[in-house]
């Protein structure tokens, strides 16, 4: 019972590297997010999929892009880190698109540092 | 725009004491209410959720929430806390209208910590 599973659990880059952070649900979710989360701030979307092929921008989208690969997968790509992206990253799913009582189901997170 | 507001960033209480957690909301429309426990290099998990009908939500681990529309409050309680509560706590709301339907907004979070 994996629900969403997120690779690398840890990552060290250097400023200028790049980046995918990999995300897959095995709940035949449709809607995907991605969230980062900084001490003292919460959880801060970054961008989200409603369905497969639709990708739109959340709070915090600068620096980052997304694909959504099928309905399984959806990725999130730093082009070029920066310090300033050092955080610990969440991918989320839910059920059904456009649905605001339903559940979001997260995974483990990804830990970002950035030197 | 939708706002979640959690005061107390931190709270503290002896195992067997009351614990409460605030949550005040912000929405132009009825909203949908999320309770989210984390536990140390883990993911969110939800606890509880308020979408419509009875007031009183009663969540996992003993945990229950009173939606209050005239207070704009979703406080969480547990009556008896046990070390096993230690953790950080988040209150959501989900935007419920328009092109963002569906879209969570988080509060900032309240560690717990369980006294012996």
């Amino acid at each position: 019972n994996a629900g969403v599973t997120q690779t690398p659990k840890f990552q060290v880059l250097k400023t200028g590297q790049s980046m995918t952070l990999q995300c897959a649900q095995d709940m035949n979710h449709n809607s995907m997010y991605w969230y980062r989360q900084d001490p003292g701030m919460g959880l801060r979307l970054i961008y989200y999929s409603a369905s497969e092929g639709t990708t739109d921008k959340g709070e915090v989208p600068n620096g980052y892009n997304v694909s959504r690969l099928n309905k399984r997968e959806f990725s999130l790509r730093l082009e070029s880190a920066a310090p300033s992206q050092t955080s610990v990253y969440f991918c989320a799913s839910s059920e059904l698109p456009g649905q605001s009582n339903q559940p979001q189901h997260f995974g483990d997170g990804t830990r970002l540092s950035i030197l | 725009a939708q706002s979640v507001t959690q005061l107390g960033s931190h709270v503290s209480v002896s195992e067997g004491a009351l614990v409460l957690l605030r949550c005040n909301y912000s929405s132009s429309v009825p909203p949908y209410l999320f309770w989210y426990v984390q536990y140390p290099n883990q993911g969110l998990q939800l606890l509880l959720k308020y979408t419509t009908g009875a007031t009183l939500v009663k969540g996992i681990n003993g945990f229950e929430a009173e939606f209050k529309k005239s207070e704009t409050s979703f406080h969480l309680t547990k009556p008896s806390a046990h070390m096993s509560d230690a953790a950080e706590y988040f209150c959501a709301v989900s935007d419920n209208r328009g092109s963002t339907l569906g879209r969570l907004y988080f509060g900032r979070g309240t560690q717990l910590t369980v006294w012996p």
